[in-house]
């Protein structure tokens, strides 16, 4: 049984693009939630979706945004990219509020 | 305001030295508080569920408990491989967001 996927692996972006990562569920999970985490700070919570629909989100700005695909599948977007955007972003699944399983992540360095 | 605290930042221990770290947190409404191993550049493993004060699970050499406002992770006789950074993250509202505390890195020397 596949765990959470994640793609890529990492990416080296410059200031001012824009970056789409991308998450695949563990079987049988329908909940899909994002994170970023800073080196040396644990994950920060940025949002959540569950049945295409973004059900909550942290404080992040709206140059993040998702989208959740009916396979439950998941993308996150970054816009204008800024240099403090540099982090792991860290996808998980779950079944709606239950325990959350982490994928490996995404590095992604913005220069 | 809603807080995840955990102590101390950074433990080293000798193989086979047991002890414990700290999680503490400041949320009305505790629905479940969770424990993550994290190795260097991966994702969090995770590790327990607790519920309510008073429960606790145990996993190998791990043992996870919980009161009212904080919670414990036991490490009993540790090895080496147990060195990783230990999370701990609640969850508090109707939703699935989760608040991370910064994390506990233990080293674990031979």
């Amino acid at each position: 049984d596949a765990g959470v996927t994640q793609s890529p692996t990492h990416l080296i972006k410059t200031r001012g693009q824009q970056v789409t990562l991308r998450c695949s569920p563990k079987s049988g999970h329908d909940t899909v939630s994002w994170y970023q985490q800073a080196l040396g700070q644990g994950p920060q919570f940025i949002f959540q979706y569950y049945e295409e629909e973004e059900r909550q989100r942290g404080n992040f700005p709206d140059r993040f945004s998702g989208h959740q695909f009916p396979n439950y599948s998941s993308e996150l977007n970054v816009n204008a990219l800024l240099l403090g955007d540099s982090a792991l972003y860290l996808c998980a699944s779950s079944l709606v509020k239950n325990e959350q399983f982490f994928g490996p992540g995404t590095r992604l360095t913005v220069l | 305001e809603d807080q995840v605290t955990q102590s101390p930042e950074a433990l080293r221990l000798q193989e086979g030295e047991s002890s414990s770290l700290n999680c503490s947190y400041t949320v009305s409404g505790l629905r479940g508080l969770f424990w993550y191993r994290q190795d260097p550049g991966k994702g969090p493993e995770f590790l327990f569920t607790l519920y309510s004060a008073g429960e606790e699970k145990e996993k190998e050499r791990l043992k996870a408990t919980l009161t009212k406002k904080e919670s414990f992770l036991h490490i009993t006789a540790p090895k080496p491989e147990d060195s990783a950074t230990y999370l701990c993250a609640v969850n508090y509202n109707q939703g699935g967001k989760l608040i991370f505390g910064q994390g506990t890195e233990l080293s674990v020397k031979p």
